[in-house]
């Protein structure tokens, strides 16, 4: 099974709205990604939060990771169409060495214009 | 930089043929990776190298899949033969530990995707 997985696997809002997917994973990380993919594209990194951090911003980005929870939320405020793209989280397995990353299966956001 | 390159952007391939993919990762980053990504499984990793020497081999599929990476700026991926539910999109990622001895996963940069059909 997926160590992350998003939630909700899709979502629908108008443009101006803010929207927020969430991610919970199952085994202790060093950090946790995300990224975003347009339709047709390969997937393009957002953000990285580290295990020791609890909230980070980007821009209209948002992302928070509660450990004890073990999950995270993305929230993007104001909402464009040009956000309009699924978006995964990808979380660090493994332990010594280097840590392989695995992706959710990912939110497919649309944002209506 | 022109990113992590990949070719072809597609192939459509008869089932038992061969088929190769490439990759050129991003010009100093020493990790590779390739993926694939299908509606049913998402994303999966597939193989990694480091500094061209495959690392963790544990998500290809099978024996008819393959990967090389023969120098620093150059990797392929081969399924050989090649059969229907092979068809997916296969992305090639490159990325760089930027901190020495503190194995932190970092930004991984990812190729446009190879759109793989086999008839």
């Amino acid at each position: 099974s997926q160590q992350g997985e998003e939630d909700p696997q899709a979502l629908s809002i108008q443009e101006g709205e803010n929207a927020t997917m969430n991610c919970s994973y199952k085994t202790s990380i060093n950090n946790l990604q995300w990224y975003r993919q347009n339709s047709g594209r390969g997937l393009v990194h957002l953000i990285l939060i580290r295990s020791n951090e609890r909230e980070k911003h980007s821009g209209r980005l948002r992302v928070t990771l509660d450990t004890s929870k073990k999950s995270s939320s993305l929230l993007i405020t104001a909402s464009r169409a040009a956000d309009t793209a699924s978006y995964f989280c990808a979380t660090d397995v493994g332990s010594g060495g280097y840590q392989k990353v695995t992706f959710g299966i990912g939110t497919k956001l649309q944002v209506i214009p | 930089d022109a990113g992590v390159i990949q070719s072809p952007r597609h192939e459509v391939t008869e089932m038992g043929q061969e088929v190769t993919l490439r990759c050129k990762p991003i010009s100093g980053h020493d990790y590779l990776f390739w993926y694939r990504q299908t509606m049913m499984r998402g994303l999966e990793l597939l193989i990694y190298f480091n500094n061209n020497v495959p690392i963790d081999d544990s998500g290809m599929p099978e024996d008819r899949f393959s990967a090389k990476m023969p120098n620093a700026s150059f990797s392929t991926l081969k399924i050989q033969p090649s059969e229907p539910r092979d068809s997916a999109v296969y992305f090639c990622a490159s990325s760089s530990i930027r901190v020495p001895r503190v194995f932190v996963q970092e930004t991984q940069y990812f190729g446009p995707g190879t759109r793989l059909l086999v008839l």
